[in-house]
């Protein structure tokens, strides 16, 4: 069975600095989806990127980047120039590209945006 | 668009009591998900349905049951509560022909005392 880990509960960033956050998967597919999902304290999930495992180049929107090692199973989100607004819960989650349906999540990690 | 809502937002039940989430979505979307998030957890899967008249257990469907009457519509079924479904229940909902992204609803925050 597929699982995802993240390994950081809570990271801290000053305002307009950049951070990274870590996410690790296991699973024995070479097809799939990768995803971090942004929860601010309103509760609301909202998508913050997407990534195809068939392709190499790494995601990008925005402010936001991941670096994906297919390797080393490893999907972390690199966010630049932190602003008050990106403190939240980050999840990674996972999806088989067999499934439409099952996601696989991560427990989170707490971000803190420092002024 | 309303996208996904969820009623209601917050509701405490005793123990042996039932309820039912409603979760409607606007975006006529075939998919559409129950989730719980423990705290300190990511989400798991409780049902999905892949269209009205459908639907399937997830990675957690004991003590629920849900119906797809519609395409807009998902209501979560809770029998007899119990404490361990204290928890916080996220709807969603995505489109296979689109780029499968899953839209959440707000949540609702249950506990069961």
């Amino acid at each position: 069975a597929q699982t995802v880990t993240q390994s950081q509960p809570e990271m801290s960033v000053q305002e307009a600095e950049t951070v990274t956050l870590s996410c690790t998967y296991d699973t024995s597919e070479s097809d799939y989806y990768l995803f971090w999902y942004k929860q601010p304290p309103s509760r609301q999930m909202i998508l913050v990127i997407r990534q195809e495992a068939y392709k190499q180049q790494n995601a990008t929107e925005n402010r936001f980047s991941v670096n994906f090692q297919k390797a080393a199973k490893s999907f972390s989100l690199k966010i630049s120039d932190s602003q008050l607004g990106d403190a939240a819960m980050y999840f990674c989650a996972y999806r088989s590209a067999d499934s439409n349906y099952q996601l696989i999540w991560g427990a989170g990690t707490k971000l803190i945006i420092k002024p | 668009n309303a996208g996904v809502t969820q009623t209601p937002k917050f509701r405490i039940l005793k123990i042996g009591q039932s309820m039912t989430l409603q979760c409607a979505q606007d975006m006529n979307h075939n998919y559409m998900y129950w989730y719980r998030q423990d705290p300190g957890m990511g989400l798991k899967l409780i049902y999905y349905s892949v269209g009205a008249g459908i639907t399937d257990k997830g990675e957690v469907p004991n003590g629920y049951n849900v119906s797809r009457s519609t395409t807009e519509d998902f209501p979560l079924r809770l029998e007899l509560a119990a404490p361990s479904q204290t928890s916080v229940y996220f709807c969603a909902s995505s489109s296979p022909r689109g780029n499968d992204e899953q839209y959440f609803g707000p949540g609702t925050r249950l506990t069961v005392t």
